[in-house]
């Protein structure tokens, strides 16, 4: 069946290092990527996306990474802060009638240490 | 503007008993989702709207789950009864269209005892 999963379900980082989070996806129909952000008691929260026809997208301290040939995203932080701590999702999107279909991996875990 | 609202925030019931959530989605928005997040998990599709019409509801577990739109606008999610595995994070999102995001309420948290 469809899924995206993560390959780590914890990352612990100290405060100001770059931070690395890595998602696999398996549909190949899907043409957007989107990874996002949760803080405890909150819903996720947009930090960037991606198309399928692009390989790499920067945005304010953070880049997103898409490896079409194996199937592989990732999310790069830079200088890794404690408002950083939550849990990243990376989701996988492709049209569905006039809007999108969104599929969510399972989460990884990123604490920043002081 | 405002965001996505939802209420309750949390929810405690005893099993069997009904339980309702409510979605005020960012207005214009004609898209309007539900979805179920289990603890260390990510959110899983129950249904999606567009306008008034369900046009995804293949997750949503229909012998005691129901929803609705009605006018397009607000959704209330319904579960008849409860189940202790019903305990969960319901969230709501909402999107103007193909090519925007999808923007997510804080969610309800349900506890069934």
């Amino acid at each position: 069946g469809e899924s995206v999963g993560l390959h780590l379900p914890t990352l612990s980082v100290q405060e100001g290092d770059n931070s690395i989070i890595n998602c696999a996806y398996s549909n190949s129909a899907s043409d957007y990527f989107i990874w996002y952000k949760q803080e405890s008691g909150k819903g996720p929260q947009f930090i960037i996306d991606i198309r399928s026809n692009m390989d790499k997208r920067q945005g304010q301290r953070v880049t997103v990474l898409l490896n079409k040939t194996v199937k592989h995203l990732s999310l790069q932080i830079a200088a890794t802060q404690p408002g950083d701590s939550a849990v990243y999702f990376c989701a996988e999107s492709k049209p569905s009638g006039s809007a999108r279909q969104l599929t969510f991996g399972s989460g990884t875990q990123l604490t920043v240490l002081p | 503007e405002a965001g996505v609202v939802q209420s309750p925030r949390y929810k405690i019931i005893e099993k069997k008993q009904p339980v309702a959530f409510w979605c005020n989605p960012i207005s214009g928005h004609n898209t309007l989702y539900w979805y179920l997040q289990n603890l260390g998990q990510g959110p899983e599709l129950l249904i999606r709207y567009e306008n008034e019409e369900a046009v995804d509801d293949s997750q949503l577990p229909k012998d005691r789950f129901s929803a609705e739109r009605l006018k397009g606008v607000d959704s209330t999610l319904k579960i008849q009864p409860a189940e202790l595995g019903d305990s969960a994070v319901y969230l709501c999102a909402s999107s103007s269209g193909r090519n925007t995001e999808a923007f997510f309420g804080q969610g309800t948290r349900l506890t069934v005892v």
